[in-house]
């Protein structure tokens, strides 16, 4: 089975830290992705790399960063963390495949509660 | 662009009552089509999926047809149980990467 570690299940950061949350995968997958979840909102797309070193803005990038310097681990920044980014933070992985890519399922992880005071 | 319209709810069924929650989708070209479940405190995991019209996932007693002329993908179950009780999303993906979310429906099953 496909395993997404995500290394906190709960973090409190204070206004203006810089805030790392990290995600690693076990099952050599090209695509990865950072996603917050809000009530009300469902998920929304914050990032996603489909290869190391390469990364794309998802629907809600502004105040974050990412970085994929190794195919298994994710990294997304929160350069000045701020109260309205108090969310669940969820990781996800899934597999490039040619000419049935849009049929590869995400797996996730257990995601990291944020909360910022 | 794409998009997933679902209920939030809280949808409170009964144990053993029949369920079906509602899915409508708009995409490009044709999109898979997915069901993630989310149990209290975990992430998300594939329900199940299709990948063209007529198909029809399926997976623990869950079912759901991939309906090109309605845009529709509702999710059913014969026979809910409290086990049951969880968030479910409806997605598309129409790209190699992306996937499109809707925003979640909480299933509470009452004994």
């Amino acid at each position: 089975d496909v395993k997404v570690t995500q290394s906190s299940r709960y973090l409190v950061k204070r206004t203006g830290e810089k805030v790392f949350l990290e995600c690693v995968q076990d099952m050599d997958h090209e695509n990865m992705f950072w996603y917050r979840q809000d009530p009300g909102l469902g998920l929304r797309l914050i990032y996603f790399s489909y290869d190391v070193k390469m990364k794309e803005k998802g629907d809600i990038p502004e105040g974050y960063s990412v970085s994929r310097e190794k195919k298994e681990r994710f990294s997304l920044i929160l350069e000045s963390a701020s109260t309205n980014q108090t969310s669940m933070y969820l990781c996800a992985s899934s597999l490039f495949r040619t000419g049935g890519g849009r049929s590869q399922p995400q797996h996730f992880g257990d995601g990291t509660r944020l909360s910022i005071l | 662009g794409n998009s997933v319209t679902q209920m939030e709810g809280p949808v409170t069924l009964s144990e053993e009552a029949f369920l079906t929650i509602n899915c409508t989708y708009t995409a490009t070209g044709y999109p898979s089509l997915f069901w993630y479940v989310q149990y209290p405190g975990e992430g998300l995991q594939l329900l199940l999926k299709a990948t063209k019209a007529d198909d029809k996932g399926s997976n623990k007693g869950f079912e759901a047809t991939y309906r090109k002329e309605t845009t529709s993908f509702h999710l059913e179950k014969g026979s809910v149980q409290v086990s049951d009780s969880a968030v479910y999303f409806c997605a598309l993906s129409a790209s190699y990467q992306k996937v499109t979310f809707g925003i979640g429906t909480k299933l509470q099953v009452i004994p």
